[in-house]
């Protein structure tokens, strides 16, 4: 059964600090990795991770993903009260037919003052 | 450009009642997901068309949920009878093709759906 975990499921930081999250993968036929971050609406696209090693970066945000060690974390510098959102990774599949992506539980961020 | 559409964004009905959601993907997107998303979960894939025809309903629990996406654009999610369990935000989403590298899915604002 293809598994995405993520961690952690929750932390609180204060304003200013840099959080790291998680996101490990069990799964068939990869093809990618994604991040979304989720506030009280639709989940909106941060980044798409094809490849190993390479870093992308938007603003205070940047991810990476290893394939070897089947992992992505996401990071936030400079955390800002609008960052408070739960964080969605998600990894895109070939299922033979279709393409689909398979979500983690998300880990949820919240940034006090 | 104007997103996904999901129409009503809140509904309560009792068990064993009937609802129905309705969706209006990006304009020229081809391929049409519907997600379940449990409350401190994430999204599940309920089913994916690609134009009018169905690629993935292996996760659709037949039995009481049906979708359909006739005309290859706007796409209907119905399920009866209602059960508590089915409490959730149903995510439409949409991609230009099917999702593979370089085609990013975009979600509309979901439909939260309560069972009582």
């Amino acid at each position: 059964e293809d598994k995405v975990v993520q961690s952690p499921l929750s932390l609180v930081v204060h304003e200013g600090d840099t959080v790291t999250l998680n996101c490990s993968y069990e799964v068939t036929n990869f093809r990618s990795l994604l991040w979304y971050k989720q506030e009280k609406k639709a989940p909106t696209f941060l980044f798409m991770l094809t490849s190993s090693g390479i870093e992308k970066k938007s603003g205070r945000l940047s991810s990476i993903l290893d394939k070897k060690e089947l992992f992505s974390i996401l990071n936030i510098t400079a955390t800002q009260t609008g960052d408070s959102a739960v964080y969605l990774c998600a990894v895109g599949l070939n299922t033979g037919t279709a393409s689909k992506l398979t979500f983690g539980t998300g880990t949820r961020l919240q940034v006090t003052l | 450009e104007a997103g996904v559409a999901q129409s009503p964004r809140y509904k309560i009905i009792e068990k064993r009642q009937s609802v129905a959601f309705w969706c209006n993907p990006i304009s020229g997107h081809a391929t049409l997901y519907w997600y379940q998303q449990i409350l401190g979960q994430g999204p599940k894939l309920l089913i994916q068309f690609q134009n009018n025809g169905v690629v993935d309903d292996s996760q659709l629990p037949k039995d009481r949920f049906s979708a359909e996406r006739l005309k290859g654009v706007d796409s209907t999610l119905k399920i009866q009878p209602a059960k508590l369990e089915d409490s959730a935000v149903y995510l439409c989403a949409s991609s230009f093709r099917q999702f593979n590298t370089g085609n990013t899915i975009y979600f509309g604002e979901g439909s939260w759906l309560t069972v009582v």
